[in-house]
């Protein structure tokens, strides 16, 4: 069964701080791994794809990495608005229904 | 209107009401889902719609009845629901099933709270 765990599950951080989130999983071939932000009361927003170990994106001040383990999630700099949660997923190379398994998500709240 | 919409944004409703929760995708995508997203639980997936056709169905309980009339519309019907259904109810679509950036987006999604 694929897993995915994320930590830590809250992270408090000062403005500037820079830090990582991490992605750890299990699963059965990897197709892909997928990073979200989510706001309160809002949709997760799609960040970032990643398809194979050694792979890295970037999007302002977020930098995504791919292990064959885990994936993390750097935040250089932080600014209060890139408060929200941070959800990771995996598919599954045979996973049907282009289905996706979620972590629970990190908390991550900037403080000016 | 963009993206993935929902509607309506807050539903309560009791046990014995029949509701219905709508999506409209305007991105042109031809794969739909429906996920629920309760308090301290991860997004779980409850189904899949691929060129209006139910490619999933994610063990989901008789009482949430999906029906996806074509590619750009979704909807989730409810009747004698439980109060643990009381959770954020999203909607996502993505270009097909198949497929490398095959990025699913997803709508605002609606709170449920059923009493």
């Amino acid at each position: 069964e694929d897993q995915v765990t994320q930590s830590p599950e809250a992270l408090r951080l000062q403005e500037g701080e820079s830090s990582s989130l991490n992605c750890s999983y299990t699963v059965s071939g990897l197709r892909g791994l997928f990073w979200y932000r989510q706001d309160p009361g809002k949709g997760p927003e799609f960040l970032f794809t990643l398809y194979s170990a050694g792979e890295e994106k970037e999007k302002e001040r977020l930098k995504a990495t791919l292990t064959k383990k885990e994936s993390f999630l750097h935040i250089t700099a932080p600014k209060p608005e890139d408060s929200a949660t941070y959800l990771c997923a995996v598919q599954a190379g045979k996973a049907a229904g282009n289905k996706l398994t979620f972590g629970g998500g990190t908390r991550v709240l900037v403080k000016p | 209107e963009t993206g993935v919409t929902q509607t309506p944004r807050h539903l309560v409703m009791g046990m014995t009401n029949k509701k219905s929760l709508k999506c409209e995708q305007h991105l042109g995508h031809n794969a739909m889902y429906w996920y629920k997203q309760s308090a301290k639980k991860p997004l779980e997936l409850m189904f899949v719609y691929s060129l209006e056709e139910r490619v999933e169905n994610n063990s989901v309980p008789s009482r949430f009845s999906p029906e996806c009339p074509n590619s750009s519309h979704l909807f989730l019907h409810l009747h004698t629901l439980q109060p643990e259904d009381s959770a954020l109810y999203l909607c996502a679509s993505s270009q097909s099933l198949a497929g490398v950036d095959n990025e699913q987006f997803f709508g605002p999604g609606t709170r449920l709270t059923v009493l």
